[in-house]
């Protein structure tokens, strides 16, 4: 079946730096690219999204890139902060269908005071 | 913020319990959902409702069945579960289940651990 994968599962940075997390996705027909943060004990809230006729959109400090050919898109966070602290998932999903998305597996971010 | 409510918080029940999930949605959308979300694993997608109808059901065991009496309120009812159905169960909404770019609003979930 489609999946998405993301890596890595865990990411500590130190404040200030920046964070990566990458993900891929495996049907070719998706097209929209949410990304979710969920912090501790919290509802997972939309911070970011782009579809496929964009290859890269920002918003602040939180970027993310897509890679159509490679299947691949990234959530970039420059100048952490600690309430960036929190779980991230990218998702994928066809334009027409919010049902059928399908979602990463988490990342794990933590920055180091 | 209040858009999609959830209760209870937490449960924990026997495997012989008979419980259910209740989840609200404040934002006027057509489409509700029930998440599954374990320790490091995707989120699973058990079953979507567009207006009151069921869309969707991803091979959810007979043990979890959902309710959506109106487009506002959808439950999880829950019968002779499994210690591996400990989970975290969201509730979602979105304006429409089958419109370009939904933005899909979660609850803040119902913690569940079946003894």
């Amino acid at each position: 079946g489609e999946n998405v994968e993301q890596h890595p599962s865990t990411l500590s940075v130190q404040e200030g730096d920046s964070a990566v997390i990458k993900c891929t996705y495996s049907d070719s027909a998706s097209n929209y690219f949410p990304w979710y943060k969920q912090e501790l004990g919290k509802r997972p809230q939309l911070i970011i999204d782009i579809r496929s006729n964009v290859g890269e959109k920002k918003d602040q400090r939180i970027a993310v890139t897509l890679n159509k050919t490679a299947k691949h898109f990234s959530l970039h966070i420059t100048e952490t902060q600690p309430e960036d602290s929190a779980v991230y998932f990218c998702a994928a999903s066809r334009y027409s269908s919010a049902s059928k998305i399908i979602f990463g597996s988490g990342t794990r971010l933590s920055i180091r005071p | 913020e209040t858009g999609v409510t959830q209760t209870p918080r937490h449960l924990v029940m026997g495997m012989t319990n008979k419980k259910s999930l209740k989840c609200e949605q404040h934002l006027g959308h057509n489409a509700m959902y029930w998440y599954k979300q374990s320790a490091k694993k995707p989120l699973e997608l058990m079953f979507v409702y567009s207006l009151e109808e069921r869309v969707e059901n991803n091979s959810v065991p007979s043990r979890f069945s959902p309710e959506c009496p109106n487009s506002s309120h959808l439950f999880l009812h829950l019968h002779t579960l499994q210690p591996e159905d400990s989970a975290l169960y969201l509730c979602a909404s979105s304006p429409d289940h089958n419109r370009a770019g939904n933005t899909i609003y979660f609850g803040e979930g119902s913690w569940l651990t079946v003894v």
